[in-house]
């Protein structure tokens, strides 16, 4: 039971350039969520998906896309990166009310 | 709209000292206060929920819902205490999505 588990843990990109966040999770959750965590800023939520195949958007969602094509997994795509979207990205899925976190993506984008 | 705040970025106290963490929510319905913390360079991880009325690591919070409140207490705060700590709520039984407060980064001096 690995519980839940972000790929890749660094990531530094170019301007322009896509990439795409796993996160993954084996607890058999319905609810997924990505955050970004800043200084100040606390964490913000991104989007988020209540079950396989839906998504929503959260607090600050221009500038990413996400997909939960299967009920384990939950991208977060950056199309065409910006400065603005170097964070620390977490992802996190609950069971009931209780939310367990990825250990963070620390993207850079220069 | 589920809001949570908390008004204070940053907090230091002494070693033994009594520490309060203020959180404060909006919402309309019956929501789920929790407390998360993170250590640093951990992930988040949860510390405590309002329905467990539970201490943990000489933690307590109280739900205050005259006020609106759901501040953490500490009567005699250790050093190991220092870290971010995160108020978040959500939709009683898991309906809404998980909203966190801005942080207060706890810092306890020897």
């Amino acid at each position: 039971n690995a519980g839940v588990t972000q790929t890749p843990k660094f990531r530094v990109l170019k301007t322009g350039q896509s990439m795409t966040l796993l996160c993954a999770q084996d607890m058999n959750h319905e609810y997924m969520y990505w955050y970004r965590q800043d200084p100040g800023m606390g964490l913000r939520l991104i989007h988020y998906s209540v079950g396989e195949g839906t998504t929503a958007k959260g607090e600050v969602p221009d500038g990413y896309n996400v997909s939960r094509l299967k009920k384990q997994n939950f991208l977060l795509g950056l199309e065409s990166a910006a400065p603005s979207q170097t964070s620390v990205y977490f992802c996190a899925s609950t069971r009931g009310t209780e939310a367990f976190f990825g250990q963070g993506t620390r993207l850079t984008v220069v | 709209a589920q809001r949570v705040t908390q008004p204070e970025k940053l907090l230091s106290v002494f070693k033994g000292a009594p520490v309060e963490l203020k959180c404060n929510y909006s919402y309309s319905g019956s929501p789920e206060l929790f407390w998360y913390v993170q250590y640093s360079r951990q992930r988040l991880q949860l510390l405590l929920r309002h329905i467990s009325r539970e201490s943990i690591k000489g933690f307590t919070a109280d739900l205050n819902k005259g006020e609106t409140s759901f501040h953490l207490k500490k009567p005699f705060a250790q050093e190991e205490d220092s870290a971010m700590y995160y108020c978040a709520l959500i939709g009683k039984g898991g309906s809404e999505k998980l909203v966190f407060g801005k942080g207060t980064k706890l810092t306890v001096n020897p």
